[in-house]
Order: C-alpha cells, then sequence, then structure tokens
C-alpha cells in the first residue's frame, strides 16, 4: 500500500529528445506527488511536485503527467541536454503526515 | 531560500569509533527534520523522524542505540552513528520540512559520505 513503483531503471536519451520516466502507487490517500533530481555525491533537489487535483503540471522543460483513474505519474523532460543526465526519483506523500515514499530512482543519461 | 546544510561532507574513520553529522537549516526553522540513508544505485531509506525537542521517531528495522538522534534547535539535528562498522558505510542525507497553507515540502542536504575501515 506504501510502494512507488518507478521505471524504467535506466534511461539513454539522445540529446533533444523527450526523456519520460513513470511511476504507480497503490495508496489512494497519497495527495502530493514530487519528483527529484540526484547528481552523484549530492542531495535530492525538489524538480516539479503535483497534486491529485490536477492532471498536468508545466515548468520549464518539466512536466509532470498525473493519472489518478490509473494511479500512475510521469515525469517528462523535453529537450534533454546532457546536463539533465541525473538520477530521478519520484515520491508520494499522505496528507497526515511529512515522510516521503520514494521510487526506486531512474539513472538517465543524455547523450551529446 | 530553504537551504539545508550537512557537516562534513565526508567522514573516514576507524571501525569501533563514533562519528556525528550535522544537519542545519540555514534560513528557515525546522521543526521536522528527517535523515536517510542511501546506497549507491539505491533509492532513499528514511531511518529517522527527527522532531525539535523531544524523541525521533526511528523506522523499523533502525537501531536507535546505534544511530543517535539529537534535534536541539529550529535549525540543528544531528546523527550520531555509534561504534561504527565497515557495514555502516553508507551516504547518509538529512532533509528538513518547511509547512506552508498549501502544505509542507522537504529540502535535502547534500548528504554526508561516510567510509567505515
Amino acid at each position: 500500500q506504501q510502494q512507488v513503483k518507478q521505471s524504467p531503471q535506466s534511461l539513454i536519451v539522445q540529446k533533444g529528445g523527450i526523456s519520460i520516466i513513470n511511476c504507480a502507487y497503490e495508496n489512494t490517500a497519497f495527495d502530493y506527488f514530487p519528483w527529484y533530481q540526484q547528481f552523484p555525491g549530492k542531495g535530492p533537489a525538489l524538480l516539479i511536485a503535483i497534486r491529485p487535483d490536477v492532471s498536468e503540471k508545466k515548468e520549464g522543460r518539466f512536466t509532470i503527467s498525473f493519472n489518478k483513474s490509473a494511479k500512475q505519474f510521469s515525469l517528462h523532460i523535453m529537450d534533454s541536454q546532457p546536463g539533465d543526465s541525473a538520477t530521478y526519483f519520484c515520491a508520494a506523500k499522505m496528507p497526515s503526515g511529512s515522510r516521503l515514499t520514494f521510487g526506486e530512482g531512474t539513472q538517465l543519461t543524455v547523450n551529446p | 531560500g530553504a537551504v539545508v546544510s550537512q557537516h562534513p561532507s565526508w567522514v573516514i574513520c576507524k571501525s569501533g569509533t563514533s562519528v556525528k553529522i550535522e544537519c542545519r537549516s540555514l534560513d528557515f526553522q525546522a521543526t521536522t527534520m528527517f535523515w536517510y540513508r542511501q546506497f549507491p544505485k539505491q533509492s532513499l531509506m528514511l531511518m529517522a523522524t527527527s522532531n525539535e525537542g523531544s524523541k525521533a521517531t526511528y523506522e523499523q528495522g533502525v537501531e536507535k542505540d546505534k544511530f543517535l538522534i539529537n534535534h536541539a534547535s529550529l535549525t540543528l539535528s544531528t546523527l550520531t552513528v555509534t561504534s561504527a562498522h565497515p557495514e555502516d558505510s553508507s551516504f547518509y542525507i538529512c532533509s528538513a520540512r518547511i509547512s506552508s497553507g498549501s502544505g509542507d515540502e522537504q529540502f535535502f542536504g547534500p548528504g554526508t559520505r561516510l567510509t567505515v575501515l
């Protein structure tokens, strides 16, 4: 019930392409879905987040698509750049608590 | 804003010694901080939730006597790894929670790499 499943485990994209990372959750009580970007040897940084009352949120090249009925959400990185190469984690949070449940992570490599 | 720092950024210690890691919220007050552990190419594993002025809440399987957490002020939480062993070598990351009218968010520190010889 508390798990968040993330795929793919790794992803290689050419510069300028679209990177898509998917997450699925079981617990319908989750009400906050953030995405974090982590570079090697660094802590995660909040990239973009969405709440289930909207189906899409866009910030620059990053877009979250949210499908409440399917209990899935995804991160789209448009015009992917080599500087986007990092590990991306999706997460989910319950309304009554502050702890985050993380996905397994996706290692993205954007080739020049 | 919302900057979280950790000190040290890396530490090497001998087996059997204790190591203290500090987590500070630099520009905000955090009543709640979190400590995570991350192994190479794996996700973050929540170790404990640290609340200012009260005892930490540990996740199942985390030894509270081995990983001592103190949250003595609204800007500082410390994690002490006692009697460290090589299996404790890992990347330790803290986060601090900010609550607002629209909900709350966690901001993460840069992490501390612990190597136990």
